[in-house]
């Protein structure tokens, strides 16, 4: 069975710095895809960012980036220029290809941000 | 963007009674649609996988007669909690396949008290 770890069940980071959260993965598949999702104190599911493991290069969408190791199932995803509204809990989750998009998450990662 | 409107947002209701979740995609079909469940400061844990048309396909340790799962059209998808008990109250969460792409949506979830 897969498996996702989030090392870090709490962070903090000031407005306007950056921050990583880790994320590492269990897995035997080559085709797969892993996610961040953002769950605030609203409990709604906010997809963040997401990446195949076919493609080398991170992937990125505007202040959050990913660095993508697939030799050591690292994903870690980076916020930068933190911002008062990022605080939330973080997810990371994995996919493989014939899963039927059901999601394995990781046991999250609280951010906190502070002025 | 999609939306996934799950009904209601929140019940209690006595031991013992059965509870209907209500989770519709409003502006697609969804093929596929998941079912979690999230205790407090945890992560999110698949119960079940909905195609419509077909009966679901359960986690192992969830149990099928007490969370009844039915996809009766592309656009709905129903989880009744049967028989519920204090051990039942926890968020559930639903998330739903638009067609055969790789996107999902994840409704805001039903947050269940059982007295």
């Amino acid at each position: 069975a897969q498996t996702v770890t989030q090392s870090q069940p709490e962070m903090s980071v000031q407005e306007a710095e950056t921050v990583t959260l880790s994320c590492t993965y269990d897995t035997s598949e080559s085709d797969y895809y892993l996610f961040w999702y953002k769950q605030p104190p609203s409990r709604q599911m906010i997809l963040v960012i997401r990446q195949e493991a076919y493609k080398q290069q991170n992937a990125t969408e505007n202040r959050f980036s990913v660095n993508f190791q697939k030799a050591a199932k690292s994903f870690s995803l980076k916020i930068s220029d933190s911002q008062l509204g990022d605080a939330a809990m973080y997810f990371c989750a994995y996919k493989y290809s014939n899963s039927g998009y059901a999601l394995n998450f990781g046991k999250g990662t609280s951010l906190l941000v502070t002025p | 963007g999609a939306v996934v409107s799950q009904h209601p947002s929140w019940v209690i209701c006595k031991s013992g009674t059965s509870v209907k979740i209500e989770c519709r995609s409003l502006d697609f079909q969804a093929t596929t649609m998941f079912w979690y469940r999230q205790f407090p400061k945890q992560s999110l844990m698949l119960m079940a996988t909905s195609n419509e048309g077909s009966k679901a396909t359960y986690e192992q340790g969830v149990e099928k007669d007490k969370f009844l799962i039915n996809h009766a059209s592309l656009t709905l998808s129903t989880l009744t909690v049967t028989s519920a008990h204090p051990e039942d109250s926890s968020f559930y969460i639903c998330s739903a396949r638009e067609g055969d792409g790789e996107k999902l949506f994840f409704g805001s979830g039903t947050q269940l008290s059982v007295l």
